[in-house]
């Protein structure tokens, strides 16, 4: 059983802080992984991608990856209220015809 | 940016009866789109791979002929709930691929959410 992992949180941040979300997954395979936010009662909707080992910054957003370890990460500079919501980890499925395996998502709450 | 909508965005109906909803690409075409479903507090669960001019490929698990795929054309798929129960009231999203040089991505539409009484 192919399998991604995250906190459940809620990860609790003041405003302006960094906080930093963690995902690791199983399929060895994966090629992809993506980062997405869903706001309660709304569909996802993608942050960013990244496909090589290293960090891939967008903004105030860094995502980082580290295949030999399983590992993937989402880091968001100077949090505001409004990036209170579940993130998504999404990992491709090898040979899997651009499917995805989503994490349980990690719930960020940021407090002024 | 690739935006996918999706109708009726809610729909309340009564038990037996049969529910469509229809994912759009609107401004890509789209080769593949996924149905997924989400109940309260849980994460994303794909129901189905709809291909343009073929039959979708249903999850294990997934029941084929309760939940009826029809990808016609590279801008719209849909999913009918058929005999739709109160267990079947969840919250529906479709995405669509969007080609990529490295890597092919999914844009999810806004989701339909589904009660049956």
């Amino acid at each position: 059983q192919k399998e991604v992992e995250q906190n459940s949180g809620p990860l609790s941040v003041p405003e302006g802080a960094i906080a930093s979300l963690n995902c690791t997954y199983s399929d060895r395979g994966s090629q992809s992984f993506f980062w997405y936010r869903q706001y309660s009662g709304k569909s996802p909707e993608l942050i960013m991608f990244i496909y090589s080992n290293g960090d891939k910054e967008d903004g105030r957003f860094t995502a980082q990856l580290n295949k030999a370890s399983q590992y993937v990460s989402l880091l968001i500079r100077d949090s505001q209220p409004s990036d209170s919501a579940t993130y998504l980890c999404a990992v491709s499925l090898s040979g899997g015809y651009n499917k995805l395996i989503f994490g349980a998502g990690t719930r960020l709450a940021v407090h002024p | 940016g690739a935006v996918v909508s999706q109708h009726p965005s809610w729909v309340i109906c009564k038990s037996g009866t049969s529910v469509k909803i229809e994912c759009r690409s609107l401004d890509f075409q789209a080769t593949t789109m996924f149905w997924y479903r989400q109940f309260p507090k849980q994460s994303l669960m794909l129901m189905a791979t709809s291909n343009e001019g073929s039959k979708a490929t249903y999850e294990q698990g997934v029941e084929k002929d309760k939940f009826l795929i029809n990808h016609a054309s590279l801008t719209l798929s849909t999913l009918t709930v058929t005999s739709a129960h109160p267990e079947d009231s969840s919250f529906y999203i479709c995405s669509a691929i969007v080609a990529g040089v490295n890597v092919d991505t999914q844009y999810f539409g806004p989701g339909t959410r589904l009660t049956v009484l």
